[in-house]
């Protein structure tokens, strides 16, 4: 079945650090891929998305690149701020008409300190 | 345009009883999912309902149900509570089908403590 795998954390930045949070990806098909970020006490908010090969997902400064040859889909934001302390969820959906189950990784807890 | 919202935020119950979980979805969407998170983990997929009827399942056992109604807000019903349902329930509404991502937004969550 379909499964996401991500980097442990927590990660621990000071404040204009680089980010790279790793996800990876099995799939039987051909998903479409997300990030997701969820804020202490709240649900999840979309972060960004790719729906293809080579597509480029970008907001708020985070990126990710869905990678098919290495199925990957890792998070980067060249400067973090205090504000992005979260934790950040990789996720996918295969893409099956009327079906729109996600798939989740286990998450990501970043903390970011001035 | 109104988000989706789940009701109650917070609720504890005690082993064995039944509970039920709300969720309006957000204007025009047709599909609801939920989802249930556990401490420290990401959310694993309960069912979806499309169009009033259950169009797809995760791995849980038959005491999790769920409704769908004609204006597309939903229940998440769980008979039998056990200590291991305690969690944060999510629902999630999108439009289907159609070309495109179809993305999930998710609601703030229902946090279920079972005693």
């Amino acid at each position: 079945g379909d499964s996401v795998t991500q980097m442990e954390g927590p990660v621990t930045l000071s404040e204009e650090a680089f980010l790279t949070i790793n996800c990876t990806y099995t799939a039987t098909g051909y998903p479409s891929l997300f990030w997701y970020v969820q804020y202490p006490g709240e649900g999840l908010q979309l972060l960004l998305k790719a729906t293809k090969a080579d597509d480029k997902g970008s907001n708020k400064g985070f990126e990710a690149t869905y990678r098919k040859e290495t199925t990957s889909f890792h998070l980067e934001k060249g400067s973090v701020q205090v504000s992005d302390s979260a934790v950040y969820f990789c996720a996918l959906r295969e893409n099956t008409g009327t079906a729109s189950k996600l798939t989740f990784g286990t998450g990501t807890r970043l903390q970011v300190t001035l | 345009e109104t988000g989706v919202t789940q009701s109650p935020t917070h609720l504890i119950k005690t082993r064995g009883q039944q509970v039920t979980l709300r969720c309006s979805s957000q204007s025009g969407h047709n599909t609801v999912s939920w989802y249930q998170q556990a401490l420290g983990q990401g959310p694993q997929f309960i069912f979806q309902y499309y169009r009033e009827e259950e169009n797809g399942r995760g791995n849980f056992p038959p005491r999790f149900s769920g409704l769908q109604f004609p204006n597309y807000s939903s229940e998440l019903n769980v008979n039998a509570l056990e200590l291991d349902d305690s969690a944060l329930y999510l629902c999630a509404s999108s439009l289907l089908p159609g070309p495109g991502p179809h993305e999930a937004f998710f609601g703030q969550g229902t946090r279920l403590t079972v005693v």
